[in-house]
């Protein structure tokens, strides 16, 4: 069974700052993976998403993803925080069928000034 | 374009009630799921449907959950009885049914058992 391991529980960063989330993921085809956001009593919004191609995947609000077979990871950066996107972040991953998604267990960011 | 609507937003009820949660998933989307998502954790997949009918539901506990999409628009989620381990923020999200399609989530409906 597909299965996702975010081993930061909190990270906190700087405004200004880059950042980067971790995202391993246990699947045996290519997966599709995800990541979203989600704000405080808010559902998850999207924020990017890699099928196939290109590994490195562009999202919205300036976020990027890595995919890398080799190390089973799906990492998501951001060049420099703002203090508004302090929220947590899941990252998913989708059986090749039947659109279910896998969620990790979540990180929560949280931007000082 | 409306998103997904849920309801009631917070529900707080007594161990051994029951309660229900109602989702109206975008227009013209086949494909509607429940998640459960408890404190500290990430959603869960609790059922999923395509159109009116249950496409899985393998971890929907059965003997207290049950869930309905009637017409295949508007589902219901049920409760019965609760226990204090069903606290959790129920999650309701659609897609249009077709692969390599983002699924779109609502707010969700915040429980708490007490």
């Amino acid at each position: 069974a597909q299965s996702v391991t975010q081993p930061d529980i909190h990270i906190t960063v700087s405004e200004g700052a880059s950042l980067e989330l971790r995202c391993n993921y246990s699947y045996g085809a290519t997966p599709y993976l995800f990541w979203y956001v989600q704000s405080p009593g808010q559902g998850l919004q999207l924020l990017l998403k890699y099928f196939s191609g290109d590994t490195l995947v562009q999202g919205i609000k300036g976020f990027e993803a890595e995919f890398k077979r080799s190390q089973s990871s799906f990492n998501l950066r951001k060049p420099s925080v703002h203090w508004s996107d302090a929220a947590e972040y899941f990252c998913a991953v989708e059986e090749e069928y039947g659109n279910k998604l896998v969620f990790g267990a979540g990180t929560i960011l949280r931007v000082k000034s | 374009e409306a998103g997904v609507a849920q309801s009631p937003r917070y529900k707080i009820i007594e161990k051994r009630q029951s309660v229900a949660f109602w989702c109206n998933p975008i227009s013209g989307h086949a494909t509607l799921y429940w998640y459960q998502q408890i404190l500290g954790q990430g959603p869960k997949l609790l059922i999923q449907f395509q159109n009116n009918g249950v496409v899985d539901d393998s971890q929907l506990p059965k003997d207290r959950f049950s869930a309905e999409r009637l017409k295949g628009v508007d589902s219901t989620l049920k409760i019965q009885p609760a226990k204090l381990e069903d606290s959790a923020v129920y999650l309701c999200a659609s897609t249009p049914g077709e692969m390599n399609t983002e699924a779109f989530f609502g707010q969700g409906t915040r429980l708490t058992v007490v």
